[in-house]
């Protein structure tokens, strides 16, 4: 069955400091992994999108990685803002369907 | 994202009620999909198109229905709806054509709609 975890559920930081959320995954065939943040209220919005020839991508302050021989990923942010406060979803793509199972999400709350 | 709207955001409804949440885009996109997302769980696929004639039952497909009324609009229906439908519902889009240019098929949300049956 496919199956992405992520940890920890929830994190508590200082604003300015560093974190790093983790994914891992059972997904098989893999197409491509992708990790989304999601604000309150709000949709899902991409961060970033990786295959498996991929092992790092930046966007600006959020590096994630993928190790696709241990199927994990982690999602790492930089000097973390109260903005960074949202839940972030590891996502993973089945490779022919095109299927994406989601995972259930870190919920970050990043405090003054 | 503003290019894919959905209506309405909030709906209080009661049990055995009908009832429809839509969804439109201005993306252009062919793919159209609806999920769900409840506390503790992933998102779950209830419906995609890939097309206007194109319909397809997503992992959760029982209790509801779709329309896809043009390649912009995609609507979801619970028909009797029933207290365990409660949940944050999302429409997203795909574009087939950034999958044929070698691109990622990104998906691209729209802000939800948070339904409660009573």
């Amino acid at each position: 069955k496919n199956q992405v975890e992520q940890s920890p559920q929830s994190l508590i930081i200082l604003e300015g400091k560093n974190c790093t959320l983790q994914c891992n995954y059972t997904v098989s065939p893999f197409s491509n992994l992708r990790w989304y943040k999601q604000d309150t209220g709000r949709g899902p919005v991409s961060l970033t999108i990786m295959t498996f020839s991929e092992n790092t991508k930046s966007n600006g302050r959020y590096t994630a990685t993928l190790d696709a021989d241990t199927k994990q990923s982690s999602l790492h942010i930089t000097a973390s803002q109260l903005s960074d406060s949202a839940s972030y979803i590891c996502v993973v793509s089945n490779f022919g369907n095109e299927k994406l199972t989601f995972g259930t999400g870190t919920r970050l709350t990043i405090i003054p | 994202d503003a290019d894919v709207t959905q209506t309405p955001r909030n709906r209080i409804t009661k049990t055995g009620k009908r009832i429809m949440l839509e969804c439109s885009q201005t993306k252009g996109h062919d793919r159209m999909y609806w999920y769900r997302q409840d506390p503790g769980l992933g998102l779950r696929l209830i419906y995609y198109s890939f097309d206007v004639k194109d319909i397809n039952k997503g992992e959760i497909s029982d209790g509801y229905s779709v329309s896809r009324q043009a390649q912009a609009k995609f609507s979801l229906s619970l028909e009797s709806a029933i207290p365990n439908q409660t949940a944050l519902y999302f429409c997203a889009t795909s574009d087939l054509k950034a999958r044929d240019r070698g691109a990622y098929n990104e998906q691209f949300f729209g802000p939800g709609t948070r339904l409660t049956v009573l």
